[in-house]
């Protein structure tokens, strides 16, 4: 494909609603991490796939936050009872490499998420 | 945990002045750094890593470990340099550890 997909772009949600934000990675890669970037902050760390398994969810900010990628390939981010500070843009990105340091990250368009 | 400092938020520069974007970090180990760049309406993109010591798009960055810092440099900036730089520092290769961690970002203007 064209690179790392994200659906959707955008997303209002009324809090208190569950949302489930999709991310399509370069066909073969490996690696997938799900980031959140808050207006005017850095993207921060959320989770980590390798294939299917999820080696890393330590930046999960609560248990209403669940991420999943079945079949090694999409992924699946879900918030459920959405909350005011869930509001914020949602990167995906992946990598070729299962070693992290040796390759480059592909970043996804993100989704813009507005939880009123 | 490690942090990584970017202590502008913007900068702003003339079209063919030299360009420094700062980062500074605090991590115990020997990390690895990087520079990704976010053009508008584009998605975050990497731009180099300390590993490779390349120049890109005129670019270069020193690992300095005394001072904890990977400054961005550029000789003589270009109008399509106006983008927003982010210094990203993941923990010892090989350690395990997969997590990017970010500073806050420096919007970098040039002037035409």
């Amino acid at each position: 494909g064209a690179g790392v997909s994200q659906s959707p772009r955008y997303k209002v949600a009324k809090r208190g609603q569950d949302v489930a934000l999709r991310c399509d990675p370069i066909s073969g890669h490996v690696s997938l991490f799900w980031y959140q970037q808050a207006l005017g902050q850095g993207p921060e760390f959320l989770t980590y796939f390798q294939n299917e398994a999820q080696l890393d969810k330590s930046g999960l900010p609560s248990d209403r936050f669940f991420a999943e990628r079945p079949e090694g390939s999409v992924s699946t981010l879900k918030i459920q009872r959405t909350q005011q500070e869930d509001s914020a843009v949602y990167l995906c990105a992946s990598s070729l490499a299962r070693d992290r340091s040796n390759e480059k990250l592909f970043f996804g368009s993100g989704t813009q998420l507005s939880v009123l | 945990a490690q942090r990584v400092t970017q202590p502008e938020k913007l900068l702003s520069v003339f079209k063919g002045a030299p360009v420094e974007l700062k980062c500074n970090y605090s991590y115990s180990g020997s990390p690895e750094l990087f520079w990704y760049v976010q053009y508008s309406r584009q998605r975050l993109q990497l731009l180099l890593r300390h590993i490779s010591r390349e120049s890109i798009k005129g670019f270069t960055a020193d690992l300095n470990k005394g001072e904890t810092s990977f400054h961005l440099k550029k000789p003589f900036a270009q109008e399509e340099d106006s983008a927003m730089y982010y210094c990203a520092l993941i923990p010892q290769p090989g350690a395990g550890s997969y997590q990017l961690t970010f500073g806050k970002g420096t919007k970098l203007s040039v002037i035409p």
